[in-house]
């Protein structure tokens, strides 16, 4: 198989704290995850690339000082919502793509919704 | 800019019929084609992967490919309304974020299969 975990899978937060979600690949190794977002009623939009060991390729608009990636380990990739905001409300999916064999299909993890008061 | 065009539906259909879902990509050098499930407020999930033309079956889904058209297609036989999802269309696109290239979703299909 190949399962991705995402915890936590639901945070409330008050605006101007920050958020730690994590994205594991719990039977596989990834050197790749990938971080969505995703609001009601539209499609998926890519935010970053995580690389391991490396520093994260993030899509045009995103704030790389926002939304901080780290990926650490083969296994573990996190993304951090600094000083969130209402508008960061959404349903952040993360995915990851076999370091070996698998081809380029993304697994992806079950999304973390995040409600910013 | 490489896109991934899907009819954003409702695409409805009743049940026991074959669903057609059709995705064009506009990047020629694409090699990998995936199709994924969505159910409201879940997360995709991988239903079909194909690299060649042609067709590719798997239980009641076919996915089909044709490169010389950009065309890559899932038909669903035997539509049952637990199939009623958006199907998102995944292409590869070779040097998109990174040497081995990331996907690029379409917008994804609404499906509805009426009981």
């Amino acid at each position: 198989g190949a399962v991705v975990s995402q915890h936590p899978s639901w945070v409330i937060c008050k605006s101007g704290t920050s958020v730690k979600i994590e994205c594991r690949s719990l039977d596989f190794q990834a050197t790749t995850m990938f971080w969505y977002r995703q609001f009601p009623k539209q499609s998926l939009m890519l935010m970053a690339t995580s690389n391991e060991g490396s520093k994260a390729t993030y899509e045009q608009g995103v704030e790389k000082d926002k939304f901080l990636i780290n990926h650490a380990s083969l296994t573990l990739s996190t993304l951090t919502v600094t000083s969130a905001h209402p508008e960061d409300s959404s349903f952040y999916i993360c995915s990851a793509r076999r370091t070996s064999g698998g081809g380029k299909t993304q697994y992806f993890g079950p999304g973390t919704r995040l409600l910013v008061l | 800019q490489k896109e991934v065009e899907q009819n954003s539906g409702p695409l409805s259909v009743p049940e026991g019929a074959i669903a057609s879902l059709n995705c064009t990509y506009s990047d020629r050098v694409s090699q990998s084609f995936f199709w994924y499930r969505q159910y409201s407020g879940k997360s995709p999930e991988l239903i079909m992967s194909i690299y060649s033309n042609g067709d590719k079956e798997d239980g009641r889904f076919t996915a089909q490919l044709n490169k010389a058209s950009q065309y890559v297609s899932l038909l669903i036989r035997d539509s049952q309304p637990s199939d009623s999802a958006t199907y998102l269309c995944a292409v590869n696109s070779p040097g998109y974020g990174g040497s081995q290239g990331n996907l690029i979703f379409g917008k994804g299909t609404k499906l509805s299969v009426k009981p």
